[in-house]
């Protein structure tokens, strides 16, 4: 199994261009998220999907878009990038609420 | 607005010791909590997920405990190697409407050969 797979795994931008984090999973999971993961800050939720067509925003959701037209992928689009969207950012899936959670290797953006 | 906190930030012992890494937060209800180990520059790795009805969870060298109505949990790792040296990062789900985990900042735990 390949698990949560993230690509690309690195990326550098130009503040105002935009672009799509892919994210893909194997698992036949339910749910998947996106956090971003900041120095100092942790991870924080952005958006999350409790199944395919249904999306909701999470602690930090502006800038950001995202949908979910299969149980497999789970797009986050960068509307106009900003250098304060220079993070990390990570998806995640589970197969239930209460089942544990897969993550991604991570996207590293860089927003210049 | 659930927060957790992890204590020690960072931790640096030799090799063959036991150690305890802490994760307090502030709303005990909740559904879940996991442990996580996240090397440098890697994604997570799930460790051990403790749902709210269990007291504990064990594998390998490894045993987290749970007690909600203090909102405290412990991991504990014995005979500590230098292998085990990373970040260890603690999350709950708080439920509710939205489906998401609230990560602690983590705690830096270096084994010494």
């Amino acid at each position: 199994n390949a698990g949560v797979t993230q690509t690309p795994k690195f990326q550098v931008l130009k503040t105002g261009q935009s672009m799509t984090l892919q994210c893909a999973q194997d698992m036949n999971h339910e749910y998947m998220s996106w956090y971003r993961q900041d120095p100092g800050m942790g991870l924080r939720l952005i958006h999350y999907s409790v199944g395919a067509g249904i999306t909701d925003q999470g602690e930090v959701p502006n800038g950001y878009n995202v949908s979910r037209s299969t149980t497999e992928d789970f797009p986050l689009r960068l509307l106009s990038a900003a250098p304060s969207q220079t993070s990390v950012y990570f998806c995640a899936s589970r197969n239930t609420r209460n089942t544990e959670a897969f993550f991604g290797q991570g996207t590293r953006l860089t927003v210049v | 607005k659930q927060e957790v906190t992890q204590i020690p930030a960072a931790l640096s012992v030799p090799e063959g010791e036991n150690l305890v890494l802490n994760c307090s937060f502030t709303d005990s209800a909740i559904y879940n909590l996991q442990w996580f180990r996240q090397d440098p520059g890697k994604g997570l790795t799930s460790l051990l997920l403790i749902q709210s009805s269990q007291r504990e969870q064990t594998s390998g060298r490894l045993n987290a405990s749970l007690d909600k109505s203090s909102g405290r949990s412990t991991l504990y790792i014995a005979a500590s190697q230098p292998g085990d040296s990373a970040t260890y990062l603690c999350a709950v789900d708080s439920g509710g409407g939205a489906d998401g985990l609230t990560f602690g900042k983590g705690t830096h735990l270096i084994i010494q050969p």
